[in-house]
């Protein structure tokens, strides 16, 4: 089944507290990013990545780091989370930037 | 930039009755756009495109059509259902900045029985 999965699903953590969200797809796609959700603020692009090796800035990257070493995988890593950073994050992946994103089932953030 | 508007919600609805999400975009040249849907609980899927002006996207019932003259791409429904219910995203991706989508903020749409 083509997917893209998350984990972990729900997280509470406290400020400081390095920790990663990780992203994989058994699609074969190249272009995978991750966004934030919060109210009123819709979906916010973090980092994307066009490509293995290849990762760039969205609209809010503070705070946040990214790697793409290989095809499948797109982890989030927060070196040190903040109570902002408390959030919906999700995970998208496609062929292309302009084809259909395929978006995980999402990580609910809490940072106390 | 490039910029997308949704009409704000949240929307609420009697099952069967019509659903009209209005959505408008400003971008140079010929963007593509789209809708995704977000139910409860879930991340976001696509729910239909179009990616030439006058072209009709349809899909589960909804259709919107690509107006360049009045740069809309407003959603549409004869007869909603309860399981309707979601948040539906307008979204856009310009040839010219290859990078990315640029998204609406969403609209909360909610069916009563």
């Amino acid at each position: 089944e083509a997917q893209v999965t998350q984990n972990p699903r729900y997280l509470i953590t406290v400020t400081g507290k390095k920790l990663t969200v990780t992203c994989s797809q058994n699609m074969n796609h190249e272009y995978m990013s991750w966004y934030r959700q919060d109210p009123g603020l819709g979906l916010r692009q973090i980092y994307y990545s066009m490509n293995v090796e290849a990762t760039d800035k969205g609209d809010v990257p503070e705070g946040y780091k990214v790697s793409r070493k290989e095809k499948r995988n797109f982890p989030l890593i927060l070196e040190s989370p903040s109570p902002n950073q408390t959030s919906l994050y999700f995970c998208a992946s496609s062929l292309k930037v302009h084809y259909e994103q395929y978006f995980g089932p999402g990580t609910r953030l809490t940072v106390t | 930039g490039d910029s997308v508007t949704q009409m704000e919600g949240p929307v609420t609805l009697s099952e069967e009755a019509f659903l009209t999400i209005n959505c408008t975009y400003t971008a140079t040249g010929y963007p593509s756009l789209f809708w995704y849907v977000q139910y409860p609980g879930e991340g976001l899927q696509l729910l239909l495109k179009a990616t030439k002006a006058d072209d009709k996207g349809s899909n589960k019932g909804f259709e919107a059509t690509y107006r360049k003259e009045t740069t809309s791409f407003h959603l549409e429904k004869g007869s909603v259902q309860v399981s309707d219910s979601a948040v539906y995203f307008c979204a856009l991706h310009n040839a010219g900045n290859n990078r990315k989508l640029i998204w609406g903020l969403g609209t909360s749409l909610a069916v009563n029985p």
